[in-house]
């Protein structure tokens, strides 16, 4: 099982600052299938991105995605308000199983 | 757009069987381009995926499940449905059904119902 390791596990910063979140994997993800999600508080996760750096419909483009291999990064140019929450990382290069990141929390500073 | 909606008992007995439903609108079930999945989130946050069903009728398991884990549908009423045997309190989670697509680069997920909440105790 792919293990994804996600830094940092809080990341304090202000509207305006530019976030740059990580995610590790513990083996090459297969033809960079990393996802990242958006989750706010008693909301299911939303789609951001997929493979590696394509953005999901409707997604603004201050939302970025890059990196291959075992290294990923989501970075949000720019925050806005309501970018603070929580964000998921997941590997669907697998065939055996999917698995996703324990979480970075994004607060407001 | 598809909307999916997750049901079922808010609690369950240990050793019992988890039952939940998710009914699918805006979309058939059935449909080339698509797969149906089950994903639960744990109270301290974590994410697991549960396995999925194929648009043909077929499914895939989450390994660590697999021996517990029966994914089935009704396509006369649009909906899959999750059954997971001799629960404990491990099994305690906000359980989501998603829609992932069956090309391209698939395996993640879009979109996501509410969520329901099953809590195993006696």
């Amino acid at each position: 099982e792919i293990v994804l390791t996600q830094s940092p596990g809080t990341l304090s910063l202000s509207p305006g600052e530019r976030a740059t979140l990580s995610c590790r994997a513990s083996q090459s993800v297969l033809r960079n299938y990393l996802a990242w999600y958006q989750q706010k508080p008693g909301q299911a996760p939303r789609l951001l991105i997929s493979a590696a750096s394509s953005r999901a419909t409707g997604i603004p483009d201050r939302f970025s995605g890059s990196g291959s291999g075992t290294d990923f990064t989501l970075t949000i140019s720019r925050l806005e308000p309501e970018d603070f929450a929580v964000y998921y990382c997941q590997q669907y290069g697998s065939s055996i199983s999917y698995t996703f990141g324990q979480g970075t929390k994004l607060e407001i500073k | 757009q598809v909307q999916l909606q997750e049901s079922g008992p808010g609690l369950v007995q240990p050793s019992q069987t988890l039952s939940l439903t998710c009914s699918v609108s805006g979309g058939s079930i059935t449909s080339h381009g698509f797969y149906w999945s089950w994903i639960r989130q744990y109270p301290g946050k974590d994410l697991e995926w549960i396995g999925y069903m194929f648009n043909t009728g077929g499914t895939k398991y989450n390994p660590s499940l697999n021996s517990r884990l029966t994914i089935s549908r009704d396509t006369s009423k649009n909906q899959f449905s999750l059954k997971l045997n001799s629960v404990t309190a491990a099994d305690t989670a906000m359980y989501y059904c998603a829609r992932m697509p069956s090309t391209g680069s698939f395996g993640w997920f879009d979109p996501w119902g509410q969520g329901t909440l099953v809590t195993v105790s006696s």
